[in-house]
C-alpha cells in the first residue's frame, strides 16, 4: 500500500524567505505526482503536476522536483508572501486515476 | 479550469438521521467522481469511486450501506450518510474527472457535524 509522508507538518517563516516542502512515498511505481494547496475549510487547488517521466515542473514562484527512484518530491516556493499561507498537500497516483495523499504541510508566512 | 461544486457547504444533523451531499461538475462531463473524507490535520482518504451509470467502488473499510453513492448523470454524484453518528463528523470532498489520464478537479468540500 502506498504511503505518502510530508515533512515538516508545519512551517513558519518570515515574508520573503524561500520555502522548501518535502514529500516522500514508499512505492516508486507512480504515474504522476501532484502538489495541491488547501486553504482552511476549503477544497483543493492544483498547483503542479509532474509526470513520472519528468524531473521537475515550474509555475511562477513554484518549482517542484521529482526523484521517482528515491521516492521523493520537493516543492520550492520562492520569495514567500503572506498569501502563501495554507496547507500544501502532495499526492501520488499509481495509474493516473486514484490519488494517495500525504497529511500536508501547514505553512504560515509572517508579514 | 473546470469547476466542481458541492452542496451544502456545511451541515449539522442529529445522530440517527441521514444527510445527502451533492457534487456537481459545472462545465464538463464527469465520467468518474471520487469521494474523500478528511479529518482535522489528516490527509484526504479516498472513500469510493463512482462511474456514471454504475455502482460505486468502495475502498477497503468503508461501509457501502452507510455511505450511499449515486452517480446518475454525467454532472451529478450524491453521497448519502445514513444513520449518521458523531464519528461521521468530518470534511467530505469530491473530485471529478472526464476519465483516466485527465486531471481531477476538486469541490470546495462539505463540513458535516453530527450532534
Amino acid at each position: 500500500k502506498q504511503e505518502v509522508t510530508q515533512i515538516p507538518a508545519a512551517l513558519s517563516v518570515p515574508e520573503g524567505e524561500n520555502l522548501v516542502l518535502n514529500c516522500s512515498f514508499t512505492d516508486s511505481a507512480i504515474y504522476n505526482l501532484q502538489w495541491f494547496r488547501q486553504d482552511p475549510g476549503k477544497g483543493l487547488t492544483s498547483l503542479l503536476l509532474i509526470q513520472s517521466s519528468q524531473r521537475e515542473q515550474t509555475s511562477g514562484r513554484l518549482n517542484a522536483s521529482l526523484d521517482k527512484s528515491s521516492g521523493r518530491s520537493t516543492l520550492y516556493i520562492a520569495a514567500s508572501q503572506p498569501g502563501d499561507s495554507a496547507t500544501y498537500l502532495c499526492a501520488v497516483s499509481p495509474d493516473d486515476y486514484k490519488l494517495s495523499f500525504g497529511a500536508g504541510t501547514t505553512v504560515t508566512v509572517r508579514a | 479550469g473546470a469547476v466542481v461544486s458541492q452542496h451544502p457547504s456545511w451541515v449539522i444533523c442529529k445522530s440517527g438521521t441521514s444527510v445527502k451531499i451533492e457534487c456537481r461538475s459545472l462545465d464538463f462531463q464527469a465520467t468518474t467522481m471520487f469521494w474523500y473524507r478528511q479529518f482535522p490535520k489528516q490527509s484526504l482518504m479516498l472513500m469510493a469511486t463512482s462511474n456514471e451509470g454504475s455502482k460505486a467502488t468502495y475502498e477497503q473499510g468503508v461501509e457501502k450501506d452507510k455511505f450511499l453513492i449515486n452517480h446518475a448523470s454525467l454532472t451529478l454524484s450524491t453521497l448519502t450518510v445514513t444513520s449518521a453518528h458523531p464519528e461521521d463528523s468530518s470534511f467530505y470532498i469530491c473530485s471529478a474527472t472526464s476519465g483516466r489520464h485527465y486531471e481531477q478537479y476538486f469541490g470546495p468540500g462539505t463540513r458535516l457535524t453530527v450532534t
